[in-house]
């Protein structure tokens, strides 16, 4: 069965702590995997998409990788403008399917 | 920037009332989606289409229905609410089903 799975579930940083967001898949096919942010009250914002193994792609203090089994998105010296629920989603090649993790939820400190 | 509105962002109404959830795109996106997402918790999909006259539901058993008459809109319709159908709607759209989907502010419904 096709599933996603992020953690930490939530995660509290200091300002300028570094981390990083887990997202591991058991997929039929991976066609793409997808990073949104999402702020409360609000929809998914998309960030980055990741087509194979070995692909990063930046923006700002975010960078989001690709193994074959797992993404990972690190932030580099967060600010509290960075607090956000991350979601990371999949499409699958076999079931020709979307999926959603259940997202993190980061708080970063001032 | 992705162009998708969605209305009302917030509806409070009665239980047995007839409500229709509005979402327009002007990106000429083929691929429309509406999610249901209660405060914490993940997205659930609840229908999709692939194209105008296209509808097919999700994996979430919903009891809205959707109508895809015009390739920008995208509305979905209660026929009489109910104090569970109170959530959060989020309607989104792509160019392939493959592609990121980008994603509306949603509309936050409370059913008395």
């Amino acid at each position: 069965e096709d599933q996603v799975t992020q953690s930490p579930e939530a995660l509290r940083l200091q300002e300028g702590e570094s981390s990083s967001l887990n997202c591991s898949y058991t997929v039929s096919g991976l066609r793409g995997l997808f990073w949104y942010r999402q702020d409360p009250g609000k929809g998914p914002e998309f960030l980055f998409t990741l087509y194979s193994a070995g692909e990063e792609k930046e923006k700002e203090r975010l960078k989001a990788t690709l193994t074959k089994k797992e993404s990972f998105l690190h932030i580099t010296a967060p600010k509290p403008e960075d607090s956000a629920t991350y979601l990371c989603a999949v499409f699958t090649s076999g079931t020709y399917k979307y999926i959603f993790g259940t997202g993190t939820r980061l708080k970063v400190l001032a | 920037e992705a162009d998708i509105y969605q209305t009302p962002r917030y509806l409070v109404i009665g239980t047995g009332k007839k409500i229709t959830l509005e979402c327009s795109q002007t990106m000429g996106h083929d691929k429309m989606y509406w999610y249901q997402q209660d405060p914490g918790m993940e997205l659930h999909l609840i229908h999709y289409s692939y194209g105008v006259n296209s509808t097919e539901k999700g994996d979430l058993s919903s009891e809205s229905t959707v109508s895809r008459i015009r390739t920008e809109h995208f509305p979905l319709t209660l026929e009489s609410a109910r104090p569970s159908h109170t959530s959060q709607y989020l309607c989104a759209s792509s160019d392939r089903e493959d592609q990121p989907q980008h994603f509306g502010d949603g509309t936050r419904l409370s059913i008395l």
